[in-house]
């Protein structure tokens, strides 16, 4: 089975303030990670993947193997970062498409 | 240039009567999903497609039901639709091979239930 969870439910920091959103995950075979956001009003949407070890919106998230763990880190928060974050599993590989998400944290960035 | 489309956005039914919610993707993704989303809550998969084999969730109630007729669309039918699956339901899409396994959602479709 893989499962994927998320302990906050609600984060809360400054602007300019590091945040971290934590994700760890369980799985028996090689997983793909993901995070997903979702701003307010609009659809789910990417915002990075292990694979591609990229920043985006100076978001970074690095896969801990030995920790089966997947935090979503960004080392000065902004305002429009306040969103709902999912972090999200898939099979790598094999038949097994499914894709399974955590219950997500939403981030708040006060000014 | 939406590449995942649901139809409608909004929909309301009444208690019971059997309703069908759209999905059309331009992607061409042999990865097809239905997801239940309530207030508050992650999204909840309901089953899944690759290309025309489906793949239900143990624990999705057989008053959920799909089809896919062909690669573009794919459709989420609730057969007696009662108080509680008044929700979001998410339609996305994925490449099952290669390095973009991304998957792409729609707007979704906010059901009520009356």
């Amino acid at each position: 089975a893989q499962r994927v969870t998320q302990p906050e439910k609600l984060l809360s920091v400054f602007k300019g303030a590091p945040v971290e959103l934590k994700c760890n995950y369980s799985y028996s075979g090689s997983p793909e990670l993901f995070w997903y956001v979702q701003y307010s009003r609009q659809r789910l949407q990417l915002l990075l993947r292990h694979i591609s070890r990229e920043s985006i919106k100076g978001f970074t998230a690095d896969l801990n193997k030995g920790e089966t763990s997947f935090h979503l880190k960004k080392p000065f928060a902004q305002e429009e970062d306040s969103a709902m974050y999912y972090c999200a599993l898939t099979p790598r590989g094999g038949s097994n498409y499914k894709l399974t998400f955590g219950k997500g944290t939403l981030l708040t960035v006060n000014p | 240039d939406a590449m995942v489309i649901q139809n409608p956005r909004y929909q309301v039914t009444q208690f019971g009567k059997p309703v069908t919610l759209s999905c059309s993707q331009t992607l061409n993704h042999n990865v097809m999903y239905w997801y239940q989303q309530k207030s508050s809550q992650a999204p909840k998969l309901l089953f899944h497609y690759y290309d025309k084999d489906f793949n239900n969730e143990a624990d999705t109630p057989d008053n959920f039901q799909s089809r896919r007729p062909n690669t573009s669309f794919c459709f989420l039918d609730i057969r007696s639709p009662g108080l509680g699956d008044a929700a979001m339901y998410l339609c996305a899409t994925s490449r099952a091979t290669g390095m973009n396994t991304e998957a792409f959602f729609g707007q979704g479709t906010r059901l009520t239930v009356v």
